[in-house]
């Protein structure tokens, strides 16, 4: 499978408590991006990665929130000291060009109890 | 800043009807537009697109045309299947660092 993955599908965790996300892009595409979709809206921009570099991260929804890709490759994205409100689906896709579509993994979805 | 609007839902129609999802865009310059679809408890998956004003995407019997004196890209099938039954976004990408911006999304009920 091609495509672009992510692990875990689901995730639980109690408040307060650190997670991190794992993606992995198509292997062609230096673009990658993540996402989080809260029920009955589209997907929100969090961050944006070419290759190493992570060129937007104005949108990560607060400090708690962190993304790297360190070798232009895989990308991770961790939320440190949970909130209930940061129970969504979180997801990432990636691209080959600025202009081009994004392909999207399965999602991560979170629940903070 | 960039947005997108889409018809809300949830939209129920009988299958063989015909399909219209309408969806319009503010941006500044000449973006891309895209149609995804959602089925429940996965990702998104790309339906079509069109990068260019006058074009035509398709694919698996759905149609949307790029028009930009109406700033609108309405996805349209000829005749839904049950299988259709999904969440339809409208996206837009104007090749910025912010990748695409979706609509709220348009949930699709097809009946037997």
């Amino acid at each position: 499978d091609t495509g672009v993955s992510q692990n875990p599908r689901h995730k639980i965790t109690k408040r307060g408590q650190n997670v991190t996300f794992r993606c992995d892009p198509i292997s062609e595409h230096n673009r990658l991006y993540w996402y989080r979709q809260t029920l009955g809206q589209g997907p929100e921009f969090l961050t944006y990665f070419q290759n190493e570099a992570q060129l937007e991260k104005s949108r990560l929804l607060s400090d708690r929130f962190s993304a790297e890709r360190p070798k232009g490759s895989f990308s991770t994205l961790e939320i440190q000291r949970t909130e209930q409100g940061d129970s969504a689906m979180y997801l990432c896709a990636s691209s080959y060009e600025r202009w081009s579509e994004a392909f999207f993994g399965q999602g991560t979805r979170l629940t903070v109890v | 800043g960039d947005s997108v609007t889409q018809m809300e839902g949830p939209v129920t129609l009988s299958e063989e009807a015909f399909l219209t999802i309408n969806c319009t865009y503010t941006a500044t310059g000449y973006p891309s537009l895209f149609w995804y679809v959602q089925y429940p408890g996965e990702g998104l998956q790309l339906l079509l697109k069109a990068t260019k004003a006058d074009d035509k995407g398709s694919n698996k019997g759905f149609e949307a045309t790029y028009r930009k004196e109406t700033t609108s890209f309405h996805l349209e099938k000829g005749s839904v299947q049950v299988s259709d039954s999904a969440v339809y976004f409208c996206a837009l990408n104007r090749g910025g660092a912010d990748g695409l911006t979706f609509g709220k999304g348009t949930h699709l009920i097809i009946q037997p």
